[in-house]
């Protein structure tokens, strides 16, 4: 149960676009479909981003889109805003019920 | 409105005990698996623990596997954390955080309670 390798941390200016990656194995990321991003605020509950690798639950804007290629997921942020800044922590599934996080990744908005 | 409200933090000597509880309202409660995540104190999230929606089955991080026991009451739409032997570095904010209906995801969390294992 080695955590996910992610950035520590990643920038950009408002409008424009950011990717954040999230490194595993075959036994995590690369074997199953089930990759999810959390947004986290200082204070406030974890909120999810992306599910199954690709997919928004409703309420999240477009803007925030996941992939998967091989033992590597990602998480992109177009058109960046104020509130996007936050720390971003992947998860995986990891096989037997259990889970893996990522080390988290923090974002500022320059 | 889905809710989850954890109690039972505070501060425990090392070797010592403590029970965190989560209150879940807004869902069907008996028909999700339910999780708890920690984040240590400027550290990363971490997966802690996991119990199927009928109890039945029960799974751990390697880190807690022995010392921990995760538990629920689908009456009371409730689940727990026993936590035991605790060590400084059990150190951390726990989350209870409700399951997904299919695959592997977290959809909705509480706000936290805080766990100190100092001397």
């Amino acid at each position: 149960q080695s955590a996910l390798t992610q950035p520590r941390s990643v920038s950009g200016s408002p409008g424009q676009s950011v990717t954040i990656s999230c490194t595993g194995t075959s036994s995590d990321v690369g074997g199953y479909n089930y990759v999810s991003w959390y947004q986290c605020h200082p204070g406030r509950a974890p909120k999810l981003m992306i599910y199954d690798v690709s997919r928004r639950p409703s309420g999240v804007p477009d803007r925030f889109t996941g992939s998967k290629s091989g033992n590597t997921a990602s998480l992109t942020i177009s058109g960046l805003r104020a509130e996007d800044e936050a720390d971003y922590y992947c998860c995986s599934y990891a096989g037997s019920s259990t889970g893996v996080f990522g080390g988290g990744t923090k974002l500022t908005v320059l | 409105q889905v809710q989850l409200l954890e109690s039972g933090g505070g501060v425990v000597q090392p070797g010592g005990s403590l029970t965190l509880s989560c209150a879940a309202s807004g869902f069907n409660f008996k028909n999700y698996g339910m999780h708890w995540v920690r984040q240590a104190p400027g550290k990363g999230l971490e997966w802690v623990a996991f119990v199927f929606y009928d109890g039945t089955h029960k799974y751990y991080a390697d880190s807690v596997k022995g010392r921990f026991t995760i538990s629920r009451d689908n009456f009371r739409d409730a689940h727990y954390l026993q936590m035991s032997s605790l060590r400084p570095e059990d150190t951390a904010i726990y989350y209870c955080a409700k399951g997904s209906d299919s695959g592997w995801y977290f959809d909705c969390w509480g706000q936290g309670t805080l766990v100190t294992v100092s001397s």
